[in-house]
């Protein structure tokens, strides 16, 4: 079964730091990857998500993330992170066939110090 | 607004009784998707239907948990006999499947708190 692990549950920067989330995924097939965000009190929002072409995605506000199919990795990027980024981060993970559930994993809190 | 909606936002019940949650997708949309989330948790994975069909089932989903998604457009999220362990935030989401492999991202709706006392 297809599974989704994000290393680190809690992560502090200081703004203007740089940010990388990791998030390892278990399937041997061709998959689709997502990372999603969810901002305090409001509803999970697309990042960006990666189906195929060029590993290096990029999303809004900044964020990238890069397909590593070798390490079976999706890790997500951003320079410079700010205040507002403060938020949980989701890695999902959804098969390459006609009838696919999209797994999470479960979470980074990030907080931003000012 | 055109997004996924879901209702109540809240509900409180008492344990023993039954709950009915309610999903409309984005219309266009052909697969929906039923979430669990508890504090501090990655949105648990309960249910999806493809237009009507309902393909997959947790494991983790009790007897107690039933949905429908009767005519391929809202669905339904009913739990029997709650228990207080059934509190949480239930999610709902909706994609468009292009059939084999093809598809969008979930697009979710904010979410029905649940609390069980």
């Amino acid at each position: 079964a297809q599974s989704v692990s994000q290393h680190n549950h809690h992560v502090i920067l200081s703004e203007a730091a740089s940010l990388e989330l990791g998030c390892n995924y278990s399937y041997g097939g061709t998959v689709n990857l997502f990372w999603y965000v969810q901002y305090p009190g409001q509803h999970l929002q697309l990042l960006l998500k990666y189906f195929s072409g060029d590993p290096l995605v990029k999303g809004i506000k900044g964020f990238e993330a890069e397909f590593i199919k070798s390490k079976f990795s999706f890790n997500l990027r951003k320079p410079s992170v700010q205040w507002s980024d403060t938020a949980e981060y989701f890695c999902a993970v959804n098969t390459y066939s006609s009838a696919s559930k999209i797994i999470f994993g479960s979470g980074t809190r990030l907080s931003i110090r000012p | 607004d055109t997004g996924v909606s879901q209702d109540p936002r809240h509900k409180i019940t008492k344990r023993g009784q039954n709950v009915t949650f309610r999903c409309d997708p984005i219309s266009e949309h052909n697969r929906l998707y039923w979430y669990r989330q508890t504090l501090g948790q990655g949105p648990e994975f309960l249910t999806y239907f493809q237009n009507e069909a309902q393909l997959e089932k947790s494991r983790l989903l009790s007897d107690r948990f039933s949905a429908e998604r009767p005519k391929g457009s809202f669905s339904t999220l009913e739990i029997q006999r709650t228990e207080q362990g059934d509190s949480a935030m239930y999610l709902c989401a909706s994609s468009l499947g292009m059939g084999q492999g093809g598809g969008t991202e979930a697009f979710f709706g904010q979410g029905t708190r649940l609390t069980v006392v």
